[in-house]
């Protein structure tokens, strides 16, 4: 089956560690994207690669960083310069540029303890 | 600055009644309104795209409008059902080619 898988779906971290979300396609899209939901807010752009070995910050990259060394593969890492990392991530795809429809995982909630 | 809004009260309905949910949007000319289905711990769904050329656009039971001199769509859904419930997020698209989300609307159809 085609889709978009993120491990793991919860993750614990203590204060000064840094952790790294997977994200994985199989949809042989070339845009990937990084967001994190807040309650009451709408998702927020970390990190979106439009191609292999490329990608760009979005509206709240700080205290984040991403590597896209494969097409399949977008791993997030929440440094210990994020301040406030409790949240939920979700990674999606989509076929070319961000305002195309977007499939998503089924996210990572990351909580600090 | 670039503006989404939906309502952030939940919002009630019988079984069998229309839900309609609203997203209103300031400071933007989209050039298309997209809308997806998000239940609890899980990522969104896709739904439905409507283009600024376009007043309305039907899945099924779903139907999207969309009115550019308002900045507004509507997303109703027919018939509704305990099935539906769920958070109902709009997305349009900016100047940078990205998506740019509202917070969502939680919907809940009653028996």
């Amino acid at each position: 089956d085609g889709g978009i898988t993120q491990s793991p779906k919860y993750l614990f971290r203590k204060e000064g560690q840094n952790v790294t979300l997977s994200c994985e396609q199989n949809l042989n899209h070339d845009a990937m994207y990084w967001y994190r939901q807040d309650p009451g807010q709408g998702l927020r752009l970390i990190y979106y690669s439009q191609i292999v070995n490329d990608f760009q910050k979005g509206d709240i990259a700080e205290g984040y960083s991403v590597s896209r060394e494969k097409k399949e593969s977008f791993p997030l890492t929440v440094t210990s310069a994020q301040k406030n990392p409790t949240a939920f991530y979700l990674c999606a795809s989509s076929i070319g540029s961000g305002s195309d429809t977007q499939y998503f995982g089924p996210g990572t909630r990351l909580t600090v303890l | 600055s670039q503006k989404i809004e939906q309502n952030s009260e939940a919002l009630n309905i019988q079984e069998g009644k229309t839900a309609t949910l609203t997203c209103n949007y300031t400071n933007y000319s989209p050039a298309y309104l997209q809308w997806y289905r998000q239940d609890p711990g899980r990522g969104p769904v896709f739904l439905l795209l409507i283009r600024e050329n376009e007043k309305e656009k039907r899945k099924e039971r779903l139907k999207v409008t969309f009115d550019t001199t308002l900045k507004q769509s509507l997303f109703h859904i027919t018939a509704s059902q305990p099935a539906d419930s769920a958070t109902y997020l709009c997305a349009l698209d900016d100047s940078n080619y990205q998506l740019i989300w509202g917070a969502g609307t939680k919907l809940i159809i009653k028996p």
